[in-house]
């Protein structure tokens, strides 16, 4: 079973910011939440990453709650370009990256 | 530096015949995992290297099988080819394997293998 649970779909007008959320109810303390998107026929790009603080990068800013049951992929100003499939995962820090559960991700729309 | 690489980006065999792809990981990195992406079942994790052993395998028959050569490079053979086989097959790097702790992967962009 995944540990990750996503909506679907989502739109988002370009230039606007874009939260994506990600429920991980079961996770434990050890367990980083990562994402990932995937562009059509691509393969999976990392965007980001965290444990228990918030996180922010070139990409994306990644807000985690403070029970750690769900966090929200930031996208500040979507671009046509972040078209894609969003995955939320959960690792443990001894979990081999063969183990990961992709789940069915969001499919982000971003329109003009 | 340069990313996951595979070889080749696209690829048409007939049924019954064998197919061999290739993944060059970031280097430094020495651990590669493999998966197969299809529209019906999504990712689904082949198998995962490391030091030249296989760490972990997926659910998949004996007709896939794996490699992984002293510079970290990795191969993925498939045998006898059904129509089924038909998909992406994604190979991602990682620096470390298992007891590695604050890291993450990458994809390589993936080779498009078409049964016929």
């Amino acid at each position: 079973d995944a540990k990750t649970t996503q909506p679907p779909s989502m739109d988002c007008a370009e230039g606007r910011a874009a939260n994506l959320p990600c429920n991980h109810s079961t996770i434990s303390g050890n367990e980083y939440v990562y994402w990932y998107r995937q562009i059509h026929s691509q393969g999976p790009q990392y965007i980001i990453h965290g444990l228990k603080n918030n996180e922010t990068n070139e990409m994306a800013s990644l807000i985690i709650t403070e029970d750690r049951k769900s966090s929200t992929l930031i996208l500040p100003h979507a671009t046509l370009r972040d078209t894609a499939v969003y995955y939320c995962i959960v690792r443990g820090t001894t979990d081999s990256w063969g183990k990961l559960q992709f789940g069915a991700g969001t499919q982000v729309v971003v329109t003009p | 530096k340069a990313g996951v690489t595979q070889t080749p980006r696209y690829l048409i065999k007939t049924r019954g015949q064998q197919v061999t792809l290739s993944c060059s990981p970031i280097s430094g990195h020495r651990s590669v995992s493999w998966y197969q992406q299809t529209p019906g079942q999504g990712l689904q994790f082949l198998f995962e290297y490391f030091s030249e052993t296989q760490r972990n395998k997926g659910n998949f028959p004996g007709r896939f099988s794996g490699r992984q050569f002293s510079n970290s490079r990795s191969e993925m053979n498939v045998s006898t080819l059904e129509l089924g086989d038909s998909a992406l097959y994604l190979c991602a790097s990682s620096l470390v394997q298992g007891a590695d702790l604050n890291t993450e992967a990458f994809f390589g962009q993936g080779t498009r293998l078409t049964v016929v």
